[in-house]
């Protein structure tokens, strides 16, 4: 079966500490891994988009990894700041026709002054 | 701003009450795709269409949901006798597959969501 799994469900970090999330996946045959951040009631915006050959991705203070052969990917954020507060979703895309795409539950991250 | 767009932004309505949402995507994009978000939970997939076909529909669309495409362009998402179950955020996304194979390349736009309340 498909899935997608995220770690923590949630996470409280103080202002400028770093944090990593974690996302497990089954899907297969996969095609690429994004992560998304969610802003509290509006719609999820890209960070970063792996495909199977790539290993690391970094977006300003944003590091995703990939390890295809374990499954597995991470999402770093360094020196946090407020505005990351936001729930960080994980989503697989498969080589499937039809939808391609699974969703992790997400982690809710919350950074206090 | 993603090049997604959703109208409305939020909606209030009565139980039984009928309530239809729009979603405008990215140009280009042939394909659409709606999905329902309940608060703590990552996006549930409803529906897809490429162009104007709808192509899968999961099993949480039941009877009262209704998707349409007719002009491959923009889609609404209508809901008939609205239940207070039927509360969430309803998302919008977009894309258009590139490459082949291993190489496929395919990468959803979200709109802002439609936040519906039904009382």
């Amino acid at each position: 079966k498909n899935q997608v799994e995220q770690s923590p469900q949630s996470l409280i970090i103080l202002e400028g500490k770093n944090c990593t999330l974690q996302c497990n996946y089954t899907v297969s045959p996969f095609s690429n891994l994004r992560w998304y951040k969610q802003d509290t009631g509006r719609g999820p915006v890209s960070l970063t988009i792996m495909t199977f050959s790539e290993n690391t991705k970094s977006n300003g203070r944003y590091t995703a990894t990939l390890d295809a052969d374990t499954k597995q990917s991470s999402l770093h954020i360094t020196a946090s700041q407020l505005s990351d507060s936001a729930s960080y979703i994980c989503v697989v895309s498969s080589l499937n026709t039809g939808n391609q795409f699974y969703f992790g539950t997400g982690t809710s991250l919350t950074v206090i002054p | 701003d993603t090049g997604v767009s959703q109208d409305p932004r939020h909606k209030i309505t009565k139980r039984g009450q009928n309530v239809t949402f729009r979603c405008d995507p990215i140009s280009e994009h042939n394909r659409l795709y709606w999905y329902r978000q309940t608060l703590g939970q990552g996006p549930e997939f409803l529906t897809y269409f490429q162009n104007e076909a709808q192509l899968e529909k999961s099993r949480l669309l039941s009877d009262r949901f209704s998707a349409e495409r007719p002009k491959g362009s923009f889609s609404t998402l209508e809901i008939q006798r609205t239940e207070q179950g039927d509360s969430a955020m309803y998302l919008c996304a977009s894309s258009f597959p590139r490459g082949r194979g291993p190489a496929i390349y395919n990468e959803q736009f979200f709109g802002p969501g439609t936040r519906l309340t039904v009382l």
